[in-house]
């Protein structure tokens, strides 16, 4: 069964701080993997998107590891602001006869503070 | 940027009663889903949608639920008869395998009362 867990399950940390979040995945046949961030109430909105080949893609203040081997990645925030509270949650896509399947993760939830 | 639209974006209804969740997709997608998000859960896979037919779905996507490309823009997701356990929010998205791009609307909050 395709699955993908995160770690840790919720953050506090300091306005300013930089953070790594955790991701495993187990899913056949991996397509590409991504992190979203939600905010409460709305809908996943895209940060990174990487294929099996790509072990770092960054997009602003997010960087996001890939290590296919080990079914591992991470995503890095850096001089976080109080607009990064949300959840933030690692996907992966499989290509299957419906497409494009995301197995979703159950998310890392953020809370910056002052 | 393109978006998924969905409307309405909360829907109140009585157990047992039908409802409709209407989604415009992004127009030269050519693959349509749903997922569903319960409070405080991760959100699910019900089902996808391409060349007017379902290609997957769950196993959450029982007979209560159907799909639906009416026209050329609309994508609806019916609920026959809502039960409690069907409040949550539904996400609509659309996917074209041009790029890797898969874009989420900004959900229907059900409530089933």
């Amino acid at each position: 069964k395709n699955q993908v867990e995160q770690s840790p399950q919720s953050l506090i940390i300091l306005e300013g701080k930089n953070c790594t979040l955790q991701c495993n995945y187990t899913v056949s046949p991996f397509s590409n993997l991504r992190w979203y961030k939600q905010d409460t109430g709305r809908g996943p909105v895209s940060l990174t998107i990487m294929t099996f080949s790509e072990n770092t893609k960054s997009n602003g203040r997010y960087t996001a590891t890939l290590d296919a081997d080990t079914k591992q990645s991470s995503l890095h925030i850096t001089a976080s602001q109080l607009s990064d509270s949300a959840s933030y949650i690692c996907v992966v896509s499989a290509i299957t006869g419906g497409g494009n399947k995301l197995t979703f993760g159950t998310g890392t939830q953020l809370k910056v503070e002052l | 940027e393109p978006e998924v639209t969905q409307t309405p974006s909360h829907q109140v209804t009585q157990m047992g009663q039908e409802v409709i969740l209407r989604c415009v997709p992004i127009s030269n997608h050519l693959y349509f889903y749903w997922y569903r998000q319960i409070l405080g859960q991760k959100v699910e896979f019900l089902v996808s949608f391409y060349n007017n037919e379902i290609s997957e779905k769950s196993e959450i996507f029982d007979d209560q639920f159907s799909v639906e490309r009416p026209d050329g823009s609309n994508f609806t997701l019916k609920i026959r008869s809502t039960k409690l356990e069907d409040s949550a929010m539904y996400f609509c998205a659309s996917w074209t395998a041009l790029n890797y791009g898969y874009t989420f609307g900004s959900g229907t909050r059900l409530t089933v009362v």
